[in-house]
């Protein structure tokens, strides 16, 4: 079956800790994306990347990374510098950046 | 005032009832979309829209440029459409970028 995979469903990160959350697809599309989402706000984007090897930044950038080896593969690795990272954390895909996009099932990150 | 504004936040209702949520939004768009949100997280893609109206199945979505709104309407209403319905519009010129409402609550009872 085709679709996005996010491991873990839950992580939890201590203080200073970096942790790197996972997505797959198997859509084969081109374009990946990262959102956070916080209860009473709206998605907001963190990166996305149109095509292998390149990555933008969203609005809230700082404190995450992102890498784009592969184009099946966008992991997002939330920093230290990150100083509020509990969230639930969207990955989703689409053939090109403006067509339709499919999520994945999200991770939520909770902070010891 | 946020770009992107949905009416009502929470919404109950009773199977069978027919239901309405609203979008308006600030900005020039190309395209908006309309997202279902299930109680365990995982998003869908319900509509992606520019003009008009399109169905599917018990579902249909309106979007009025002029006006710079768009509804989305739910017949005969059942509990499995109980989810978090989202909004969300693609800026004029910032293709790679959705702006997302805060998202509507329905929940529809027996």
């Amino acid at each position: 079956d085709g679709g996005i995979t996010q491991s873990p469903k839950y992580l939890f990160r201590k203080e200073g800790q970096n942790v790197t959350l996972s997505c797959e697809q198997n859509l084969n599309h081109d374009a990946m994306y990262w959102y956070r989402q916080d209860p009473g706000q709206g998605l907001r984007l963190i990166y996305y990347s149109q095509i292998v090897n390149d990555f933008q930044k969203g609005d809230i950038a700082e404190g995450y990374s992102v890498s784009r080896e592969k184009k099946e593969s966008f992991p997002l690795t939330v920093t230290s510098a990150q100083k509020n990272p509990t969230a639930f954390y969207l990955c989703a895909s689409s053939t090109q950046v403006a067509e339709t996009q499919y999520f994945g099932p999200g991770t939520r990150l909770l902070v010891l | 005032k946020n770009e992107v504004e949905q009416s009502p936040q929470n919404l109950t209702a009773q199977e069978g009832e027919f239901i309405t949520i609203n979008c308006s939004y600030s900005v020039g768009i190309s395209a908006l979309h309309w997202l279902q949100q299930h109680p365990g997280g995982g998003i869908v893609s319900l509509f992606m829209l520019s003009s008009g109206k399109k169905k599917h199945g018990r579902l249909i979505a309106t979007i009025n440029i002029q006006e710079k709104h768009s509804s989305l309407h739910i017949t005969a209403s059942h509990p499995r459409d109980s989810a978090v319905y989202i909004c969300a519009v693609r800026n004029t010129g910032t293709a790679s970028k959705l702006t997302f409402g805060t998202g509507t609550r329905l929940q529809v009872t027996l």
